[in-house]
């Protein structure tokens, strides 16, 4: 299977560990993004990388959110001293360049739902 | 800045009804427009896209048509199946904003037998 792949697909916690999340992208994009999706909205862009270099985060990537993408293959999403309001599903996407306009599509992972206890 | 707006649900219709989800959009530059499907436990797919004012977007006998003049993107189909439950989320993606995509709150869709 050639799509994007998340893991772990659900994670709990309690509150105050630290939790990494793993996405690992469809292997000729180097586009990558993470989303943030609460139940019942829409998801919300946190950050996004092109090859290893982290592009843009968004005001929601708190100080306790870092992301890496090393090597501009998988990634990784780490909260730190998780809260209760960090529950959520945690969506990545990859897609092409914008330099390949008609192809440009993102592909989204199925997701890991983060529980906060 | 960008942001999406479209119909809250949850909507509910009989097989074979015809479905319309509204989408608006504001957008600070030129801006592709999509609807995005999620399937009950399944990742976000896309349904369809249009990339420029008068565009008609298709899949799966869905349809939408983006109109600049009134900023819209509406979803339509003309006979749903029990299959098309579903939420789905309009979006958009400006160039200068590095591709990434804005959603909307996204649209429950039931339809019962």
């Amino acid at each position: 299977d050639t799509g994007v792949s998340q893991d772990p697909r659900h994670k709990i916690t309690k509150r105050g560990q630290n939790v990494t999340f793993r996405c690992d992208p469809i292997s000729e994009h180097n586009r990558l993004y993470w989303y943030r999706q609460t139940l019942g909205q829409g998801p919300e862009f946190l950050t996004y990388f092109q090859n290893e270099a982290q592009l843009e985060k968004s005001r929601l990537l708190s100080d306790r959110f870092s992301a890496e993408r090393p090597k501009g293959s998988f990634s990784t999403l780490e909260i730190q001293r998780t809260e209760q309001g960090d529950s959520a599903m945690y969506l990545c996407a990859s897609s092409r360049p914008w330099e390949e306009p008609t192809l440009t599509e993102a592909f989204f992972g199925q997701g890991t739902r983060l529980t906060v206890v | 800045g960008n942001s999406v707006t479209q119909m809250e649900g949850p909507v509910t219709l009989s097989e074979e009804a015809f479905l319309t989800i509204n989408c608006t959009y504001t957008a600070t530059g030129y801006p592709s427009l999509f609807w995005y499907v999620q399937y009950p436990g399944e990742g976000l797919q896309l349904l369809l896209k249009a990339t420029k004012a008068d565009d008609k977007g298709s899949n799966k006998g869905f349809e939408a048509t983006y109109r600049k003049e009134t900023t819209s993107f509406h979803l339509e189909k003309g006979s749903v199946q029990v299959s098309d439950s579903a939420v789905y989320f309009c979006a958009l993606r400006v160039k200068a904003a590095g591709n990434k995509l804005t959603f909307g709150g996204g649209t429950r869709v039931l339809v019962k037998p």
